[in-house]
């Protein structure tokens, strides 16, 4: 059982490109989640998906925008990717329901110069 | 949104029982609490969930005092594969916004 998959694991990109990261889960479950984690930070949410067909922003939204594609996949998107966008970025999602926890994917690190 | 206080590090001997206690004061009436692990290059791992009193599976067990605002994760007989961050979260589970605010975490450190 795969989880939570995140691609790509790495990437370097210059300042003012674009770039889309990518999460799929295969648990059926309905929630998805990005976050940015910064070194020696937490995590912040950046975007969430209730349900397929909607998203809201989180704490961090701006400079990236999301795409719910089908109930597995949610992308998250660096129009013009600056500096301070680099992080780790991590996906998660969960099944609906009282007790139901977040499952995460492993993370991209993405370096921007 | 509940934000949490914790411990910025412990350190603690293999063997030993260790407590992580979290500081939540502006938790609300539906919000859960619950703890995730995280390794070095690797996303969080789900650890234990509770709303109130003593809950306690085969990894850990979390105390939750009556008035909820705060708690204590106890993890028995450490080893040193138990080296992580530990992260307290407090959230609203009725609803699927599940609004959560990670923190800095505890970085636990594990002596031989």
């Amino acid at each position: 059982n795969a989880g939570v998959t995140q691609t790509p694991k790495f990437q370097v990109l210059k300042t003012g490109q674009s770039m889309t990261l990518q999460c799929a889960q295969d648990m059926n479950h309905n929630s998805m989640y990005w976050y940015r984690q910064d070194p020696g930070m937490g995590l912040r949410l950046i975007y969430y998906s209730a349900s397929e067909g909607t998203t809201d922003k989180g704490e961090v939204p701006n400079g990236y925008n999301v795409s719910r594609l089908n109930k597995r996949e949610f992308s998250l998107r660096l129009e013009s990717a600056a500096p301070s966008q680099t992080s780790v970025y991590f996906c998660a999602s969960r099944l609906l329901g009282v007790g139901q926890p977040q499952h995460f994917g492993d993370g991209t690190r993405l370096s921007i110069l | 949104l509940a934000k949490t206080t914790q411990p910025i590090s412990m350190d603690s001997y293999e063997g030993q029982e260790v407590n992580i206690t979290c500081s939540h004061n502006n938790i609300a009436t539906n919000d859960y609490i619950t703890w995730y692990q995280q390794f070095p290059s690797q996303g969080p791992r789900f650890i234990i969930q509770g709303y109130k009193t003593k809950v306690t599976n085969e990894v850990a067990s979390l105390f939750i005092p009556a008035d909820r605002k705060s708690s204590t994760l106890s993890l028995p007989r450490v080893s040193l594969s138990d080296t992580a961050v530990y992260y307290c979260l407090v959230g609203d589970r009725t609803t699927g916004a599940n609004n959560l605010f990670f923190g800095t975490g505890t970085r636990l450190t594990v002596i031989p």
